[in-house]
């Protein structure tokens, strides 16, 4: 399998559930990102993960928890979200900083009830 | 403050014709790209064009680059249906969001190829 892959790519989860993405790229790149989409927003930057260790977190609630177990595999645990969390997350990753191309998965489309 | 703002907002031609968007921009940039979605899904990279170049071209695509007017434009030549996706720039800078340097998009032109 090439390129960045995330599961699941819907859920739906009530608000006092507790539920993980999952992302993984097979790319070889050191750098790894999680962003928000939604509908009528900018994209929104949520972390940045760059050889393992989280080098940004943009003012996240933390309700969203991030985890980089290897260079690879990128987490983001959720739990107690609300309605306004529902969107689309993606997760890219790059070769360099932030300011190379990045590679984005499919994303995972979130309903929150 | 959002960094990338791209124009128009929704674009409908049909199959053959040009597509032009229009993306601008606030401060000092290392690169500005440009990435397509399809609807609910992940963006795709198309091209990238660094501050010191001026036009770039990738098959079909051509983007240009005014540092001068803080300003960028995506031509899509002799479009097809299948070009039709949401279409965004994005804005690299190292002085934004920490010593990583980061991304910053718009929120992206709509367009619509009809067959």
């Amino acid at each position: 399998e090439t390129g960045v892959t995330q599961t699941p790519r819907h859920l739906v989860m009530g608000m006092t559930n507790k539920k993980s993405l999952k992302c993984e790229q097979h790319l070889g790149h050191n750098a790894m990102y999680w962003y928000k989409q939604s509908a009528k927003k900018p994209l929104e930057l949520m972390f940045v993960y760059s050889l393992e260790e989280r080098v940004e977190n943009n003012s996240v609630p933390s309700r969203f928890s991030p985890e980089c177990p290897n260079s690879s595999h990128l987490f983001l645990h959720l739990h107690t979200l609300q309605p306004e969390d529902s969107a689309l997350y993606l997760c890219a990753s790059s070769q360099g900083d932030g300011t190379y191309e990045q590679y984005f998965g499919p994303g995972t489309r979130l309903t929150v009830t | 403050s959002q960094q990338g703002e791209e124009d128009p907002q929704a674009l409908s031609i049909q199959e053959g014709e040009n597509a032009t968007m229009n993306c601008s921009y606030k401060t000092s940039i290392n690169n500005l790209q440009w990435y397509r979605q399809n609807s609910g899904r992940g963006l795709v990279h198309l091209i990238l064009i660094r501050s010191n170049e001026r036009e770039k071209h990738s098959g079909r695509l051509r983007v240009t680059l005014d540092t001068s007017k803080k300003s960028s434009s995506l031509l899509i030549t002799a479009s097809r249906a299948a070009d039709t996706a949401s279409y965004f720039c994005a804005t690299a800078s190292p002085n934004y969001g920490g010593s990583q340097g980061n991304l910053i998009f718009g929120k992206g032109t709509k367009l619509s190829v009809k067959p």
